[in-house]
Formats: C-alpha cells, sequence, structure tokens
C-alpha cells in the first residue's frame, strides 16, 4: 500500500490565482481530513469527511471548498489564494473517526502565496 | 484555554532521556496521543493512551497522564539522534470528529 499520497509536493501561487491539492490513499479508509500547519501552531482541521459524499467543515474552512466523490480521493480546492493561505497541508486518512482509529498523513503540500 | 500546550523546543544529549509535557483542553477526551513528526514528512502515531489509564510503556517510551490536572507527559529513555523530531501532543475531541494538537514540541539530540 502506498498509503495517502499527496501532490504536488511545494507549489507557489500569485494572490488570486486558484489551484487544487490533490490526496488519495489506497486503505479503504472511511475518514479523510485536511490539515493546515502553520509555523509554532498546532495543526488546524479545515475539512473533513467521513465518506464518499459526505464533506463537513472543520474550525478553519473559509477559502477552501472540498469534494469526495470516492472513497480514495479528496481534494482541496483553493479558488482565490491568498497570501494568510501560506502553510504546509496535510491530508490523513483514518478507518473511523476518532477514538482509537489511528489517522495517516500524507507527506504533505508546502504552499507559499505571493 | 482553548489551546493544546507544549513548549516549543527542547534539546538533550545522546543518551540522556527527554521528557515532553503537554496540557490538553477536554476534560472527557477519551484518547490522547503522541504523534511524531520528522523533517519533510507527514505525522505518523507514536503512541497512544486511554484516558482511563496513568501510565503507558511502550519499549523506551512512556506515557503519563495526569488527568485531574489534564496533563499528559512523553518521556523518551535513552534518547538517540533519530529521535530528532517535532511532538505533537494531540487529544480526541468528545463531541465530534475532530482531534486538537498542540503546536509541536521540537527535540534536538545532540551527540
Amino acid at each position: 500500500n502506498a498509503g495517502v499520497t499527496q501532490t504536488p509536493k511545494f507549489r507557489i501561487l500569485k494572490i488570486g490565482q486558484s489551484m487544487t491539492l490533490q490526496c488519495t490513499q489506497d486503505m479503504n479508509h472511511n475518514y479523510m481530513y485536511w490539515y493546515r500547519q502553520d509555523p509554532g501552531m498546532g495543526l488546524k482541521l479545515i475539512y473533513y469527511s467521513v465518506g464518499a459524499g459526505i464533506t463537513d467543515k472543520g474550525e478553519v474552512p473559509n477559502g477552501y471548498n472540498v469534494s469526495r466523490s470516492t472513497t480514495e480521493d479528496f481534494p482541496l480546492r483553493l479558488e482565490l489564494a491568498a497570501p494568510s493561505q501560506t502553510s504546509v497541508y496535510f491530508c490523513a486518512s483514518s478507518y473511523s473517526s476518532g477514538s482509537i482509529d489511528e489517522q495517516f498523513f500524507g507527506p504533505g503540500t508546502r504552499l507559499t502565496v505571493l | 484555554g482553548e489551546d493544546v500546550e507544549q513548549s516549543l523546543f527542547l534539546s538533550v544529549r545522546e543518551g540522556d532521556s527527554s521528557v515532553i509535557n503537554c496540557t490538553y483542553t477536554d476534560s472527557s477526551s477519551t484518547y490522547l496521543y503522541w504523534y511524531k513528526q520528522e523533517p519533510g514528512a507527514g505525522l505518523q502515531l507514536l503512541t497512544y493512551i486511554f484516558s482511563n489509564m496513568d501510565m503507558k510503556q511502550d519499549q523506551r517510551l512512556t506515557v503519563l497522564l495526569n488527568k485531574k490536572d489534564k496533563h499528559l507527559s512523553l518521556r523518551i529513555a535513552d534518547t538517540q539522534t533519530g529521535d530528532s523530531a517535532i511532538y505533537f501532543c494531540a487529544e480526541s475531541i468528545s463531541d465530534n470528529n475532530d482531534m486538537r494538537f498542540g503546536a509541536g514540541t521540537r527535540l534536538t539530540v545532540k551527540p
């Protein structure tokens, strides 16, 4: 199993540009998550999904959109990039929510908005 | 407070013990976790403790939980240079599908 894969690894965007961060998992996990990690801060949950066709907002959803058309894929969309969205973005998946079910993380996408 | 709190930096010498401390927020959290993040990589679950336990030991790792003070610690015995990483404390949030992470403690192990 490849686990959780994310593309791209790095990206520089200009203010106002759009992009999609890709996330795929091959573990047949129901739950998927998008976090952002800012320097000196803990991970903040942007959006999560409990299964195909179902998404919900996390702590910091503004400026982002997600979709979950398949179990495997959970892309994160930035429509109008802003400097405040400069961060490292992590996708994660788990078999079910919270509790003992471990969240498996992708390697991250480092995004800079200039 | 609303945040999971950790000190940001810890430096130890190889062979010494490391103790990373964390204060969490939700007294009803069922599980508390320690994740390890190596440079350029995602987080990996290192260990976890169920909230009805006071201590959990796993080889060089010892987790202590003080529910009264909402304090969690991770002790790494005989710390090695390969232990250099950022360690995140996290709690499961009881009323939703979320986990709350601390800012991470950067552990540096000097030879």
